[in-house]
This record gives structure tokens, C-alpha cells and sequence, in this order.
């Protein structure tokens, strides 16, 4: 089956610099890959997520990539605001007829220095 | 905006006691889902429902756990006989098609 690899496990930034946190995949038939957002506390939510066929996808100040041969997707956070403080967590699906059984990463803590 | 709703928010309970979950879904979603996620860890998908039935579940989700959508709108989690380690935050979601948007704020079990 999918297994979901995430790294680093925590990552501290400073203030207005950039994030990336990385994440492997087995299952070469994985083509939905979103990322989620969760503050302490509170529910996940979608943040961004990148189908199989794209290779790359931005929304403002967040940005995923995908390298569908070396299986692996990256989430890119730049200009890092004090609010970007969470623990995300990345997933993959790898059926198509699937009602998206996500796999998800171990999630990694981003905390964003003043 | 909508939002999935889950009662109740903490739910403290002996071992070996059944305890019931409920989620609301968005209302005009058609796919529904259960998860969980133990303090500190990865989010863990239990089972999916969709047309009145489980279209998928994992290994977690074993002969203890039942799902039900009891009144077309209510969609509830029962554990029939707790653990200890069933004690987790339980995320419903629910969604539109196959793209996993919408999660509830979750009810956290401890399980005494």
C-alpha cells in the first residue's frame, strides 16, 4: 500500500523567509496530493493540493511542486508570516475510483520566529 | 461559509463502554468520512461512506466501530466497547467529490 514520508519534522524559520517541507510517496499510481494545515487545537484544513498531470500550483504565498519520477512533492511557503505557525501535514491517494482513503505524512511543526 | 459540526467537543468514558460520535455534514455533500488522529501523531483515516454504505475502510476500523447515517443528515461513529488506546481526536469530514476540503472540529475520546 501508499506509505507517506515527511520531512523535517519540525522546521523554524525566521520571520519573512521561505519554508519548504518535502514529502516522499510509494505508490506510483498516487495522483492527488493535498496539504493541510492544522493550528494547535483546531481541525485541518486545505491548504493547497496538486493533481498527477501538473507539476506545479501557487496560491499567493504558497506554492506546491511535484516530481512525479522521483516521487516526491514539496510545499513552499514564502515571505513566512507569524501566522503560518501550525503543523502541516501532506497526503497522497493513489485510486482513482476511490473515495480518497488519503494517506497522510507524519506532519511536520513550522514555527515562524520573530 | 458551511461547515461540518461534531458533537460532542471532548467525551470522557470507561473502558469497555460504547460511546457514539456525531458529525453533521455540509448538506449538499455526498461523501463522508471518519478519521482519527492520536495526540501528537498522523492523521489516520478510519472509513469512508458514500450512497448509504462504507465505500472503504482501513485496518483500524475493525468489528468495534460502526458507522450510520441514521436521518439523512446526522453521521455518527459508534465504538461499541472502548480502549484505552481508541483514546484520540475524531475528525468527521465530508465532501462534494473526491477532493477532502471539509473537516469538523473533532471530538476528543478519553478513554478511562
Amino acid at each position: 500500500g501508499e506509505n507517506v514520508e515527511q520531512h523535517p519534522s519540525t522546521l523554524s524559520v525566521q520571520e519573512g523567509d521561505s519554508a519548504v517541507i518535502k514529502c516522499t510517496y510509494s505508490d506510483s499510481a498516487s495522483n492527488y496530493f493535498p496539504w493541510y494545515k492544522q493550528e494547535l487545537g483546531k481541525r485541518p484544513q486545505l491548504i493547497i493540493d496538486i493533481r498527477s498531470n501538473v507539476g506545479e500550483k501557487k496560491d499567493q504565498r504558497i506554492a506546491v511542486t511535484l516530481n512525479k519520477t522521483a516521487k516526491h512533492f514539496s510545499l513552499h511557503i514564502t515571505e513566512t508570516q507569524p501566522e503560518d505557525s501550525a503543523v502541516y501535514f501532506c497526503a497522497a491517494s493513489s485510486r482513482e475510483d476511490s473515495n480518497y482513503q488519503l494517506i497522510w505524512g507524519a506532519g511536520t511543526k513550522l514555527i515562524i520566529k520573530p | 461559509e458551511p461547515e461540518v459540526t461534531q458533537t460532542p467537543s471532548h467525551q470522557v468514558t470507561q473502558m469497555g463502554q460504547e460511546v457514539i460520535l456525531r458529525c453533521v455534514p455540509i448538506s449538499n455533500h455526498l461523501y463522508f468520512y471518519w478519521y482519527r488522529q492520536i495526540l501528537g501523531q498522523k492523521v489516520e483515516f478510519l472509513v469512508s461512506f458514500y450512497n448509504n454504505e462504507i465505500s472503504e475502510k482501513s485496518e483500524i476500523f475493525d468489528d468495534q466501530f460502526s458507522v450510520e447515517r441514521p436521518d439523512g443528515s446526522n453521521f455518527t461513529l459508534k465504538i461499541r466497547s472502548t480502549k484505552l488506546e481508541d483514546s484520540a481526536m475524531y475528525f468527521c469530514a465530508s465532501s462534494d467529490n473526491r477532493e477532502l476540503k471539509f473537516f469538523g472540529p473533532g471530538t476528543r475520546l478519553t478513554v478511562l
